[in-house]
């Protein structure tokens, strides 16, 4: 059983579409977060929603935009692609939200921008 | 910003081998946190030691924290092929923001 589940795992598109990746957790967790990793392997965090509540907003481009219909999902869309955003987009959740909590991830979704 | 930084980049031991993997870090930290990422998987939680410990053990890992340098190690004794992963260190930030932050991580490949 996936504890954190994301879709695709792969996703080719060209400059300027929009997508969107899914993420879904069967934990029972309160919290989710979107993490960035980028070709050099730096993980960013991206967004945390805690019960569907939008707790962490880095500086993150408006061209993306979380969503969660509940605490065990978050969804991320992303309009106007552009060749930057060609990373590896990592979907985590934690059973509260906090410091001192481990964080359990998704395996991943790669986004490639042609 | 970058918070943790690892190091060596990259390390490279024969099985049976113990490695070892240094972070340090600028500000001061409630709770620092050391993971595991299998390539093409996401991370894997190994242990999280708080500002008030010194040393922490888990199977085969032992995490030291120094707070006055600034600065972490996670010891992998008798090492086998399948620890061949990139491990990272994510720190918080005292009186920061809830959030961790990674540092770029350490690719250890364990020959068999």
């Amino acid at each position: 059983d996936t504890a954190v589940s994301q879709t695709p795992k792969y996703l080719v598109t060209q400059m300027g579409n929009d997508k969107s990746i899914k993420c879904e957790q069967n934990l029972g967790h309160d919290t989710m977060y979107w993490y960035k990793q980028d070709s050099k392997k730096f993980l960013k965090i991206m967004f945390s929603y805690n019960n569907k509540e939008l707790i962490i907003n880095e500086t993150v481009p408006n061209r993306f935009s979380p969503k969660s219909p509940d605490k065990a999902h978050l969804n991320l869309h992303i309009n106007s692609l552009e060749l930057g955003d060609s990373a590896v987009y990592f979907c985590a959740s934690s059973q509260l939200p906090g410091r001192n909590q481990p964080q359990h991830f998704g395996d991943g979704t790669r986004l490639s921008i042609l | 910003s970058q918070q943790g930084e690892e190091d060596p980049q990259a390390l490279s031991i024969q099985e049976g081998e113990n490695a070892t993997m240094n972070c340090s870090y600028k500000t001061s930290i409630n709770n620092l946190q050391w993971y595991r990422q299998n390539s093409g998987r996401g991370l894997v939680h190994l242990i999280l030691i708080r500002s008030n410990e010194r040393e922490k053990h888990s199977g085969r890992l032992r995490v030291t924290l120094d707070t006055s340098k600034k600065s972490s190690s996670l010891l992998i004794t008798a090492s086998r092929a399948a620890d061949t992963a990139s491990y990272f260190c994510a720190t918080d930030t005292q009186g920061g923001s809830e959030k961790l932050v990674f540092g770029k991580g350490t690719k250890l490949t364990v020959n068999p």
